[in-house]
C-alpha cells in the first residue's frame, strides 16, 4: 500500500472555482513538499512545510500541514488555466530533509473554461 | 541558466542492452538523485548522492548503477535492460540534502522492448 496517499486522484474544476488536494501519510511526517508537474515535463517546487500547523502561500496557492493527522492540504483559490497539471506531495519521513523523499501518486488537475 | 540537464529525452532499447542516462547540473549542488515515475506508483527513488564520491541506494536500486566522480554529473547506468525498466526517469539536485527545494530535469522517457 502507498505510504503517501493523495486525494482525489483527478479533479476537473471550472475556471474561477476553488479546490483542495489532500496528502495523507501513514507514517510520521518531518517535512512535506508540494510539487507541480506539467504534462511531459519535470517537477516544479511549490512549497515546503516543516512544522505542525504551518501554512504557506504562493500567489493563489496555500498549503497547510496538520502534523497530528499526518496530513497536508493544498488549496487553490480562483483557479486559472495555468493551474492545470499534476500536483505531487513528497514526504520526509526520517527527518533527513530531501535525502530520501517519498512521493504520492499525484493529483491530476484539469481546469475547464 | 541550464539547471538540471538530462540526456537523452527519449530512448528505445532492446531487452539485454545497456545504456547510460546522463544528468548534469550547473548549480554546484551537492545532492543529486535519480527517480523513476510509473503510472499509479508515483516517483520512486533509485539512487542518490550527497557529494562527489558518495552514492547510496534508494527504494528501487536493482538493475541500476551510479557513480559521482564530479559535483556536476550523476549518470545512471542500466546494466542489462528489462521491460520492467520502461519508465520516465528524472534526475534531481539540491544545494544539500537538507535544503527544501529539489530541482528536477525534464525527464528521460525509456522504453525497453
Amino acid at each position: 500500500s502507498q505510504e503517501l496517499e493523495q486525494s482525489p486522484q483527478s479533479l476537473i474544476v471550472q475556471e474561477g472555482k476553488n479546490l483542495t488536494i489532500n496528502c495523507t501519510s501513514s507514517k510520521t511526517l518531518y517535512g512535506l513538499y508540494w510539487y507541480k508537474q506539467k504534462y511531459g515535463e519535470g517537477l516544479i517546487f511549490l512549497m515546503m512545510l516543516q512544522k505542525g500547523g504551518e501554512e504557506k502561500s504562493h500567489e493563489k496557492i496555500t498549503a497547510k500541514l496538520d502534523e497530528k493527522k499526518q496530513q497536508s492540504s493544498l488549496h487553490i483559490t480562483a483557479s486559472q488555466p495555468s493551474h492545470a497539471g499534476i500536483y505531487l506531495c513528497g514526504a520526509d519521513k526520517r527527518g533527513f530533509g530531501n535525502e530520501k523523499l517519498t512521493f504520492g501518486t499525484g493529483t491530476r488537475l484539469t481546469i475547464i473554461p | 541558466n541550464a539547471g538540471v540537464t538530462q540526456t537523452p529525452k527519449f530512448q528505445v532499447l532492446k531487452t539485454g542492452q545497456s545504456m547510460t542516462l546522463q544528468c548534469a547540473q550547473d548549480m554546484n549542488h551537492e545532492y543529486m538523485s535519480w527517480y523513476r515515475q510509473d503510472p499509479g506508483m508515483g516517483l520512486r527513488l533509485i539512487h542518490y548522492s550527497v557529494g562527489a564520491g558518495i552514492t547510496d541506494q534508494g527504494e528501487v536500486p536493482n538493475g541500476y548503477n551510479v557513480s559521482r566522480s564530479t559535483t556536476e554529473d550523476f549518470p545512471l547506468r542500466l546494466l542489462s535492460a528489462a521491460p520492467s525498466q520502461t519508465s520516465v526517469y528524472f534526475c534531481a539536485s539540491s544545494f544539500d540534502s537538507y535544503t527544501g527545494e529539489l530541482f528536477f530535469g525534464e525527464g528521460s522517457r525509456l522504453t525497453v522492448l
